[in-house]
C-alpha cells in the first residue's frame, strides 16, 4: 500500500528556534496533503491543508506565520514551526490522500514527536 | 463545528472476548467515517471506511456499523487478541474533502 513518512521523528529544540518537518508520499502523488496536531490524551486537530503550488489553507486559530508551510513538489510538504515555544510541544502527523486510488482513504506518516525547552 | 466523541477512552478485555468501540458525533451530514488504528510511535493505519449511504461495512473480525440520523458508529472487534491491543480512532469527512475530525480515541489493552 502507498506510504508517507515523516522526518525527523523526534526533535527536541530551545525555544525560540525553528523547526522543520518533513511529510514525503513514497509511492503515489499527492497534490494535497494535510497536517495535524495531537496534544496529550487529546483528539487530532487539522492545523492546516497543503497545496502543491500554491498557498496552504489554514484552520481557524492556526497561526499561519508560526507553522509555515510549503508544498513545493508532488511527494514533499514542509512544516516549519517558526520561533518554536515550549506550548508548541507535541506530536505532529501528516496524512495524504492517494487520488489515484480513489482518494478517499488517507495514509498518514508515522508522527513527529516535538519538545520544546 | 463538527464533534466526535468516543466511549470509553479506554478499556481492558480477557483475549477472546468481542470488543465495542462507541462513536458519536455531533453533525449527521457527514460523507464518510472512517476507523483508524494508531500504535504508539507509529502512523494511523485506516481499518474501515464507511460511505455516508452505507449501514455498515465489514473486514475479517471488524466490522463497523454507522447510524447517520443519530450520529452514531460503533466498531465491533469479534474473538480479540493481544494484537489488537491499540488506540481506535472514528474520524469523520464532512465533506468530501479528507479533511477529518477526530475523536479523542478508544486505547484497548487485550489481557492474555
Amino acid at each position: 500500500g502507498a506510504v508517507v513518512s515523516q522526518h525527523p521523528s523526534w526533535v527536541i529544540c530551545k525555544s525560540g528556534t525553528s523547526v522543520k518537518i518533513e511529510c514525503r508520499s513514497l509511492d503515489f502523488q499527492a497534490t494535497t496533503m494535510f497536517w495535524y496536531r495531537q496534544f496529550p490524551k487529546q483528539s487530532l486537530m487539522l492545523m492546516a491543508t497543503s497545496n502543491e503550488g500554491s498557498k496552504a489553507t489554514y484552520e481557524q486559530g492556526v497561526e499561519k506565520d508560526k507553522f509555515l508551510i510549503n508544498h513545493a513538489s508532488l511527494t514533499l510538504s514542509t512544516l516549519t514551526v517558526t520561533s518554536a515555544h515550549p506550548e508548541d510541544s507535541s506530536f505532529y502527523i501528516c496524512s495524504a490522500p492517494d487520488r489515484l486510488a480513489g482518494g478517499e482513504t488517507q495514509y498518514f506518516g508515522p508522527g513527529t514527536r516535538l519538545l520544546v525547552l | 463545528k463538527q464533534e466526535v466523541t468516543q466511549i470509553p477512552a479506554a478499556l481492558s478485555v480477557p483475549e477472546g472476548e468481542n470488543l465495542v468501540l462507541n462513536c458519536s458525533f455531533t453533525d449527521s451530514a457527514i460523507y464518510n467515517l472512517q476507523w483508524f488504528r494508531q500504535d504508539p510511535g507509529k502512523g494511523l493505519t485506516s481499518l474501515l471506511l464507511i460511505q455516508s449511504s452505507q449501514r455498515e461495512q465489514t473486514s475479517g473480525r471488524l466490522n463497523a456499523s454507522l447510524d447517520k440520523s443519530s450520529g452514531r458508529s460503533t466498531l465491533y472487534i469479534a474473538a480479540s487478541q493481544p494484537g489488537d491491543s491499540a488506540t481506535y480512532l472514528c474520524a469523520v469527512d464532512a465533506y468530501g474533502n479528507n479533511r477529518l475530525a477526530f475523536g479523542k480515541g478508544n486505547q484497548v489493552v487485550v489481557i492474555p
